[in-house]
């Protein structure tokens, strides 16, 4: 299975600061198709997760672009340019290359 | 706009089995690849299985193969999960989970599962 490391674990900012997320796989998440399956996610408490990134760097309809995700091979970030108070929850990154799909460990983000 | 509703979640003992209900609309559900994800108590999801476009496709994870089953009715837009022989580390929110890791991923609301005797 791919191993998903994410860090850090706990991020705490100040609103209008930046943040950054790595998350490092055992193993390229290039597909054949030239995509790169990297994925992540923002679990706010008491929603369900929804998707924020996909494909690496494209980030899904609705999402702000303050937020943004860049990578190749095993290393990925996601950067927030700047945080607001809406930002607050559990951000996973996840592969999406080969079953089992794969999370990493989750970064919880709280406001200063 | 995409609606995904769980159902059929509940307290089950050990031993037993349950049967889980997707609802989708707002989508052309036989378009896409389906999946389960479950999330147990101040964890982190974990992926549980995936069904591709006609159900002729599915994956399992290693905890869920031989026991779980997914399926799907494309004329009732409508996705299972069937669970035999639970255990209480089964014990989770189940999350049905369309076009994941795609444009068009959503997750549904979730349904508890309680593995308690």
């Amino acid at each position: 299975d791919i191993v998903m490391t994410q860090s850090p674990l706990s991020l705490s900012v100040t609103p209008g600061e930046p943040a950054s997320i790595s998350c490092k796989s055992t193993q390229s998440l290039l597909h054949s198709n030239g995509n790169t399956r990297m994925t992540w996610y923002l679990h706010r408490p008491g929603q369900s997760p929804h998707l924020l990134i996909y494909l690496t760097s494209n980030r899904a309809s609705g999402v702000p672009d303050r937020f943004s995700g860049s990578g190749s091979g095993t290393d990925f970030t996601l950067k927030i340019s700047k945080v607001e108070a809406e930002d607050v929850g559990i951000y996973y990154c996840m592969q999406g290359l080969q079953t089992p799909y794969t999370f990493g460990q989750g970064t919880k983000l709280e406001i200063k | 706009e995409v609606h995904l509703v769980e159902a059929g979640g509940g307290l089950v003992q050990p031993g037993r089995s349950l049967r889980l209900s997707c609802a989708a609309s707002g989508l052309s559900f036989s378009n896409y690849w389906f999946h389960w994800v479950r999330q147990a108590p101040g964890k982190g999801p974990v992926w549980v299985a995936r069904i591709n476009e006609d159900g002729g496709i599915t994956n399992y994870a290693d905890f869920a193969q031989g026991r779980f089953s997914i399926s799907r009715d494309n004329a009732r837009n409508t996705l299972h999960l069937e669970m035999n022989s639970l255990r209480a580390e089964d014990t989770a929110v189940y999350f049905c989970v369309v076009d994941m890791s795609g444009a068009r991923d959503r997750w549904g609301q979730g349904t508890l599962v309680t593995v308690s005797s």
